[in-house]
């Protein structure tokens, strides 16, 4: 599976659009983009995924660039409950490597 | 309702004492995934397993061991021999086999070893 950098952390205020940012510059072309998050001291929560076009849902819009080694997760107004670690990975379909490989993700604090 | 279930959510125990954490799934799931996490980091892959009786070993394998007997089970056994076994363990699973699925969590163990 490819690798993904994200920064370290990043805050917003609340009310405002959150965009994360992630690169996965060694991405291949049956790998998908996954993006969860983690509230402290819970599980982490599966937001959205996609392979090449734009992706959104009642979380987040997913925004994958032509080249697709890199991406965005849009939190289109972000509220206090959005202040968690991010986490973008990216994974085949299947195949013989199931790993499913987390990185140290983005810290994104909403302030008021 | 279906889900991950982990047990216990706190778990103390002396050093050089063997714990076994649980980690149950009642969605029909292939794959089972356990990962550790260390205060401010990410999540470190353990051990995983895509099938009964299968499984390979992750990224920090070492001092730990698993089993994969049933479908819907997959305990991890922290043993005296991990040097530093207090963490937040998370047990994952997800649908093996199907295009793009996502891997749902449990709500992790908190070991303390004294």
């Amino acid at each position: 599976d490819a690798k993904t950098t994200q920064p370290t952390s990043m805050d917003c205020a609340e009310g405002r659009a959150a965009n994360l940012p992630c690169n996965h510059s060694t991405i291949s072309g049956n790998e998908y983009v996954y993006w969860y998050r983690q509230i402290h001291s819970q599980g982490p929560q599966y937001i959205i995924h996609g392979l090449k076009n734009n992706e959104t849902n009642e979380m987040a819009s997913l925004i994958i660039t032509e080249d697709r080694k890199s991406s965005t997760l849009i939190l289109p107004h972000a509220t206090l409950r959005d202040t968690a670690v991010y986490y973008c990975i990216v994974r085949a379909y299947t195949g013989a490597n199931s790993k499913l490989t987390f990185g140290k993700g983005i810290t994104l604090s909403v302030r008021p | 309702d279906g889900g991950i279930t982990q047990s216990p959510k706190y778990l103390f125990r002396k050093e050089g004492q063997n714990v076994t954490l649980s980690c149950e799934q009642n969605l029909n799931h292939d794959a089972m995934y356990w990962y550790r996490q260390d205060p401010g980091q990410g999540l470190r892959l353990i051990y995983y397993s895509q099938i009964v009786n299968d499984f390979q070993k992750g990224d920090i394998a070492e001092g730990y061991s698993v089993s994969r007997e049933k479908k819907e089970s997959f305990p991890l056994t922290v043993t005296s021999a991990q040097k530093n076994p207090t963490a937040f363990y998370l047990c994952a699973s997800r649908h093996e086999g199907r295009q793009n699925t996502e891997a749902f969590f449990g709500q992790g163990t908190r070991l303390t070893v004294v």
